[in-house]
């Protein structure tokens, strides 16, 4: 079945430090959807791409969709300690009823 | 206020005990679902509504039933939990126009 993985799992960096996390997939994705889950919260929607190649950015998040729509990434430039969380993508299948989740990259920022 | 509530949030029982976890929208969504997540597993679907009336597995629905009576509820039941269902169980639900799915604030099972 479709499978959606994500590297890196944990990622430790110093405030003011860059962080990338990635999401790959086999198969062509419909969509990409991007949510953050503080500790000990709930999983918040962050974006969705949809196109080839799409690229969106909300303040310090950047997010690519790849050309092929086989993998995308979360980009956040100059963490702050607000960013701890895990980063989950996710995809809803074709007809938009089921969604597969990656695993989640867990950042941690020393201030 | 728009939201999702679930109850309980903390619930510890012995295996077997049938038991339910309640879901409920304010927002008139016709999508509900239900997730687990583990450690290192991410969150995996259980089970989902498109509308009342109608249900579907998601990737992970063995030991689990759901029920779409009303567009609001959204109830998970376990007829006999065993200790491999302990775990983070969230509810979601969307409107079928927009994709976002907003969450429960989850429900922290332990089968004993």
């Amino acid at each position: 079945g479709q499978q959606v993985m994500q590297i890196p799992q944990y990622q430790h960096v110093q405030e003011g430090e860059d962080f990338t996390t990635y999401c790959n997939s086999s198969t062509t994705l419909s969509n990409i959807q991007w949510y953050k889950q503080r500790p000990g919260g709930h999983p918040v929607f962050l974006i969705q791409l949809v196109k080839s190649g799409e690229v969106k950015k909300q303040k310090r998040l950047t997010f690519q969709f790849g050309e092929a729509k086989k993998n995308s990434s979360l980009h956040i430039t100059a963490t702050q300690t607000t960013d701890v969380g895990t980063y989950f993508c996710a995809s809803l299948k074709t007809s938009y009823d089921k969604v597969i989740f990656g695993p989640g990259t867990s950042l941690s920022v020393i201030p | 206020e728009a939201q999702v509530t679930q109850n309980p949030r903390y619930l510890i029982t012995v295996t077997g005990k049938k038991l339910t976890v309640t879901c409920s929208q304010n927002m008139n969504h016709e999508y509900m679902s239900w997730y687990r997540q583990d450690p290192g597993l991410g969150l995996r679907q259980i089970y989902y509504s498109m509308n009342v009336e109608v249900t579907d597995k998601g990737d992970v629905p063995e030991g689990y039933k759901v029920s779409r009576k009303e567009k609001r509820n959204f109830p998970l039941i376990l007829e006999s939990p065993s200790p491999n269902q302990t775990s983070l169980y969230f509810c979601a639900s969307r409107s079928l126009l927009v994709d976002e799915q907003f969450f429960g604030p989850g429900t922290r099972l332990t089968v004993l």
